[in-house]
């Protein structure tokens, strides 16, 4: 199994821009995860979905933020505008049920100038 | 969601001791997980607990969730530096689904 899948790794741009992070998660995984983390903040919870449906969005810090889970192999999470304190590393993770574990993929490091 | 604390938020520790850190809930949980994050990298589980009073081990790491569920201890007996890392324990109570802030473990040789 490929594990969780995270594109792209490193992002690098400029504030006002969009940005869009995507996540594969593993194939028959039911529930996906988008997270942030921050020095500051640590790890937090952005938004899941379960069955493609966002469940609980309350994590996600503005309107500037979506996501969406089209099908049950791939999610997006759009910045726009993008601005510099939303450099962070973005996880994505998936899991069997809501309690079982959760695999991480290995995150997208975004830095916004 | 409502985040676990754990205690303490860093630890330092010579090489070939010994460290605890500790996860606290106010609310009973049904599980709790634990992850490592080694520096750069991204959390990766360690092990679940779901029993009162439950102890497993893996090699120098040994897991226990309280008698109340509301509280969980990571053991590390004579740390290592492959041990460095950040440790986080994650609640997971129907669905609402928050990691604590972690405790970051640097180790000196």
């Amino acid at each position: 199994d490929a594990g969780v899948i995270q594109s792209p790794r490193h992002e690098v741009t400029e504030m006002g821009q969009e940005v869009t992070l995507r996540c594969k998660p593993i194939s028959g995984h039911d529930y996906l995860f988008w997270y942030r983390q921050t020095m500051m903040r640590g790890l937090e919870l952005l938004i899941y979905f379960n069955n493609n449906v966002p469940i609980d969005d309350s994590g996600m810090p503005e309107d500037r933020f979506s996501a969406k889970m089209p099908n049950a192999s791939f999610s997006t999470l759009k910045i726009q505008p993008s601005e510099p304190r939303d450099s962070a590393v973005y996880f994505c993770a998936s899991s069997l049920g809501g309690e079982g574990t959760q695999y991480f993929g290995p995150g997208t490091r975004l830095l916004v100038l | 969601g409502q985040q676990v604390m754990q205690i303490p938020q860093y630890q330092h520790v010579q090489e070939g001791e010994d460290f605890t850190t500790y996860c606290n809930s106010s609310t009973t949980l049904s599980n709790i997980q634990w992850y490592k994050q080694r520096p750069g990298g991204h959390p990766v589980f360690l092990i679940q607990l779901v029993k009162s009073g439950e102890v497993k081990k893996q090699k120098r790491l040994t897991f226990q969730f309280g008698e109340a569920k509301k509280n969980s201890s990571l053991h590390i007996t004579a740390t290592q530096t492959t041990d460095v890392g950040t440790y986080f324990c994650e609640r997971s109570n129907d669905y609402k689904l928050s990691f604590g802030a972690g405790t970051t473990v640097t180790v000196r040789a």
